[in-house]
């Protein structure tokens, strides 16, 4: 148990779909991370929370669109995906921000684009 | 921005050998260097960190050296046992918990 949960485990969408990750951590962590891990590439921030604020958007499409309502909770929201997409979505956690501290990730969100 | 590279991508060693894994980075300004073990089907488990103003640092079977003048750090496991089977991957940040992963390790133990 990461104390990071991550549903759905999986995905299957068509291009056209909508659909939602959720990610909620039990650590009292104030940051929020999303990642997008594909096949043979370094993990790639997507986006980053701190106290529910935005910090980081790291140039990803407006397709995917995340929201962070408290510090417990960072969902993703995905519309009009392409098969690139196809990848597992990690999610994270750390204590704070400016000042180093590990991340805690969950098990992510295996998506499949159709 | 920051780049990580990580050697090699698959190591083979049979169970109570050592393994070593290599990361090095490019921006001097990097202080925080933390290890991650992925097992299938989970996300990346921390299982060392260190910083940059320590050199080493062991947790049982487990050791993490840096080099901050020649900008590389490396993963020792010694002791291999089948369930350190698993992808490793390192990362770097300077600042703001930005980390920059490397592209991962895949680290088979032998019985």
């Amino acid at each position: 148990e990461t104390g990071v949960t991550q549903t759905p485990r999986h995905l299957v969408m068509g291009m056209t779909n909508k659909k939602s990750l959720k990610c909620e951590q039990h650590l009292g962590h104030n940051a929020m991370y999303w990642y997008k891990q594909s096949a043979k590439k370094p993990l790639e921030l997507m986006f980053v929370y701190n106290f529910k604020e935005q910090t980081e958007n790291n140039s990803v499409p407006s397709r995917f669109s995340p929201e962070c309502p408290n510090s417990s909770h960072l969902f993703l929201h995905l519309h009009t995906l392409q098969p690139e997409d196809s990848a597992l979505y990690l999610c994270a956690s750390s204590q704070e921000l400016g000042n180093n501290q590990p991340q805690h990730f969950g098990d992510g969100t295996r998506l499949s684009i159709l | 921005g920051e780049n990580v590279e990580q050697h090699p991508s698959t190591l083979s060693v049979q169970e109570g050998d050592s393994a070593v894994i290599k990361c090095t980075y490019s921006d001097s300004a990097s202080n925080y260097f933390p290890w991650y073990k992925q097992e299938l089907g989970k996300g990346p488990q921390l299982i060392i960190d260190i910083r940059s103003n320590v050199g080493e640092k062991k947790d049982q079977r487990i050791a993490v050296t840096l080099n901050k003048t020649a900008k590389h750090f490396s993963l020792h496991i010694t002791e291999t046992q089948p369930e350190d089977s698993a992808v490793y991957f390192c990362a770097a940040s300077k600042d703001f918990n930005k980390f920059y992963f490397g592209s991962g390790t895949k680290l088979n133990v032998k019985p």
